[in-house]
């Protein structure tokens, strides 16, 4: 009830292209969904985040997916850049729950290749 | 500083001793979060401090470890007799509030229990 599934485990894409990670989620008291990206050595960093009364959420080259029926969200890159090769995690809390801990997936490895 | 801060970035010891992590979040942030990150996982989450009690401590794996945040600022992730199993990466993050509010991570204790 408390896992989120990523997948894939990791990507490569050429430079220019689009990169897709998923997520999916059984918990439906989810209600905020953050993307962190992560470079070795380093503490995540939030890319972009969304709640469930929204579809689609863009900032920049970076969408965010939102199927609350399905219970799954994904992420986007467009044009994807070499230097956008990280580590990306999706997350899930329960905001009106006031536990507010994030529950990660597993991450994705996406390497861009020049 | 800028960011959340943590010392030391890298700590090794010996199985069974004791450590301390700290943890410095971006001034003004009332929430504290700790998190550990396992080799190729997602951070797993700990604790989370509002204020200075530990509003939600279903996280720590069991009762070797203690967390404190006497001042409502700086945090201290306590371990006793460690096992080679508490190896991992500790992050903590910090966020203005609780809710929906960015968490914002710091780069991680590397811990290596030997």
């Amino acid at each position: 009830q408390q896992q989120v599934k990523q997948s894939p485990q990791s990507l490569i894409v050429q430079k220019g292209g689009i990169s897709i990670i998923n997520c999916a989620y059984e918990n439906t008291a989810f209600d905020y969904f953050p993307w962190y990206q992560q470079f070795p050595g380093k503490g995540p960093a939030l890319l972009i985040a969304i709640r469930p009364d929204v579809s689609e959420k863009k900032e920049g080259r970076f969408t965010i997916s939102f199927n609350k029926s399905a219970k799954q969200f994904s992420l986007h890159i467009m044009d994807s850049q070499p230097g956008d090769s990280a580590t990306y995690f999706c997350a899930a809390s329960s905001q009106t729950s006031g536990t507010y801990k994030y529950i990660f997936g597993t991450g994705t490895r996406l390497k861009v290749l020049a | 500083g800028a960011g959340v801060s943590q010392t030391p970035s890298n700590k090794v010891t010996e199985k069974g001793k004791y450590v301390e992590l700290r943890c410095d979040p971006i001034s003004g942030h009332t929430a504290l979060y700790w998190y550990r990150q396992s080799l190729g996982q997602g951070p797993e989450f700990l604790i989370y401090f509002q204020g200075t009690g530990a509003a939600d401590d279903s996280g720590l794996p069991n009762d070797r470890f203690f967390a404190v945040r006497p001042e409502g600022s700086v945090s201290t992730l306590k371990i006793q007799r460690t096992e080679r199993g508490d190896s991992a990466v500790y992050l903590c993050a910090s966020s203005l509030l609780a809710g929906y509010n960015e968490q914002f991570f710091g780069p991680g204790t590397r811990l290596t229990v030997l």
